[in-house]
């Protein structure tokens, strides 16, 4: 299994800001993984997280707005661009350890005012 | 196309029954793999239990188990001895053989009644 963490637990922020949000794996791993949970709605792909080279972003999810890095096999951070109302979210932190076994970190619960 | 359906949004069992939460997929993957996580009101997700489209043996996994149909393409989670704590949000989801994606359902939301 795999252990993650993820900072902050929560946030509110102001319209236009950034939030950074760092995820920690406690052991290493190919593949991590951004979700986003709206408001009573289930989890949605945002991008992999590839380490040492670009992440690979789902459609209706850009670079400029959702900029990750992944600069080791244990730690990876999205940040939330210019934010909005619209990006109150959870945002869930994933790494897959093997083809059944996917974890999730404990999210990042972000209200933009 | 790949697609997740829990057609129960909430569902309500008295404490120490079983209970079932319905899980449908659609896939035109041979080889695909199904999982179910629980989500608190704490926002976490937890991972519960996985069914190999290949494995013979239903998963158990403590008080959870998968009731695999594989010709009706259903996966559905059993809770046995249901505990207040299991109080929370459950969802299906499903890898099938190439990319990335994990194919969430909406969602059964379990209410444990003491």
């Amino acid at each position: 299994s795999a252990v993650i963490s993820q900072k902050p637990s929560r946030d509110i922020c102001q319209r236009g800001t950034s939030l950074t949000i760092q995820c920690q794996v406690d052991s290493q791993v190919t593949m991590m993984f951004w979700y986003r949970q709206q408001p009573g709605q289930s989890l949605t792909l945002i991008a992999t997280a590839n380490q040492g080279s670009e992440a690979t972003y789902e459609s209706g999810f850009v670079i400029d707005k959702f900029p990750i890095s992944r600069p080791n096999l244990t730690f990876s951070t999205l940040t939330v661009s210019n934010m909005s109302p619209e990006d109150s979210s959870i945002y869930l932190c994933s790494a897959r350890v093997s083809y059944n076994e996917q974890f999730f970190g404990p999210g990042t619960r972000l209200t933009v005012l | 196309a790949q697609k997740i359906t829990q057609t129960q949004p909430g569902m309500f069992v008295q404490e120490k029954e079983a209970v079932t939460l319905d899980c449908t997929y659609d896939t035109s993957d041979q080889s695909y793999g199904l999982f179910w996580y629980k989500q608190p009101s704490s926002g976490e997700m937890i991972f519960l239990i996985y069914q190999g489209s290949y494995d013979e043996q239903n998963a158990t996994e403590g008080r959870y188990s998968l009731n695999f149909q594989k010709a009706r393409k259903s996966a559905n989670l059993v809770i046995s001895a249901s505990q207040l704590g299991d109080s929370a949000m459950y969802f299906c989801a499903m890898r099938g053989t190439t990319g990335n994606q994990f194919y969430f359902g909406t969602g059964t939301s379990l209410t444990v009644i003491p």
